[in-house]
């Protein structure tokens, strides 16, 4: 299966400032996940990393707050914008591999904690 | 959003015995698959059942898919103390290309 190489790990930031994560696939992938897991809780998906074009976000999560980019098949940007203590979580990015069947890999986690 | 719930949150067991877990999801599926997290970090996927599978095993882990209930067990026997994680279990919706997690199970295995 792929790997994912997500940088940061960890980091702390400033409330108001933005933060960006990146996520390196050592493949070429179809499909690339941005989620979200707050503390104790599940994974919850933010936007699907569609290359070339704009993210596909769900539900409660925008574009201003979450931008996404994804220039080619095996890399892709999440920023948590203008940042406040609630967004203090671990964000995962995840990408699947067409012919591969369902083969999902998921990237270390950052922890972010917003001061 | 959530696919669905997993029960119980929380699993307390010793070590050696089989441990038992439950999801249930709302949607149709084309899959459903399990994943451990230890220490709020990596997933690491441990099984995968198809829509059209009712069970499957691999090693100690033993899966059961009832899609007309919509729900799933996984059952890891023998328990270990390095068994001790979170456990997920994520639906691929037919018709879409994500993976959606249900709440979990936090299992602590004592020796």
């Amino acid at each position: 299966s792929a790997v994912i190489s997500q940088k940061p790990s960890r980091d702390i930031c400033q409330r108001g400032t933005s933060l960006t994560i990146q996520c390196q696939v050592d493949s070429q992938v179809t499909m690339m996940f941005w989620y979200r897991q707050q503390p104790g809780q599940s994974l919850t998906l933010i936007a699907t990393a569609n290359q070339g074009s704009e993210a596909t976000y769900e539900s409660g999560f925008v574009i201003d707050k979450f931008p996404i980019s994804r220039p080619n098949l095996t890399f892709s940007t999440l920023t948590v914008s203008n940042m406040s203590p609630e967004d203090s979580s671990i964000y995962l990015c995840s990408s699947r591999r067409s012919g591969f069947g369902e083969s999902y890999t998921f990237g270390s986690g950052t922890r972010l904690t917003v001061v | 959003s959530q696919q669905g719930e997993e029960d119980p949150q929380a699993l307390s067991i010793q070590e050696g015995e089989n441990a038992t877990m439950n999801c249930s999801y709302k949607t149709s599926i084309n899959n459903l698959q399990w994943y451990r997290q230890n220490s709020g970090r990596g997933l690491v996927h441990l099984i995968l059942i198809r829509s059209n599978e009712r069970e499957k095993h691999s090693g100690r882990l033993r899966v059961t898919l009832d899609t007309s209930k919509k729900s799933s067990s996984l059952l890891i026997t023998a328990s270990r103390a390095a068994d001790t994680a979170s456990y997920f279990c994520a639906t691929a919706i037919q018709g879409a290309q994500k993976l959606v997690f249900g709440q979990g199970t936090r299992l602590t295995i004592n020796p």
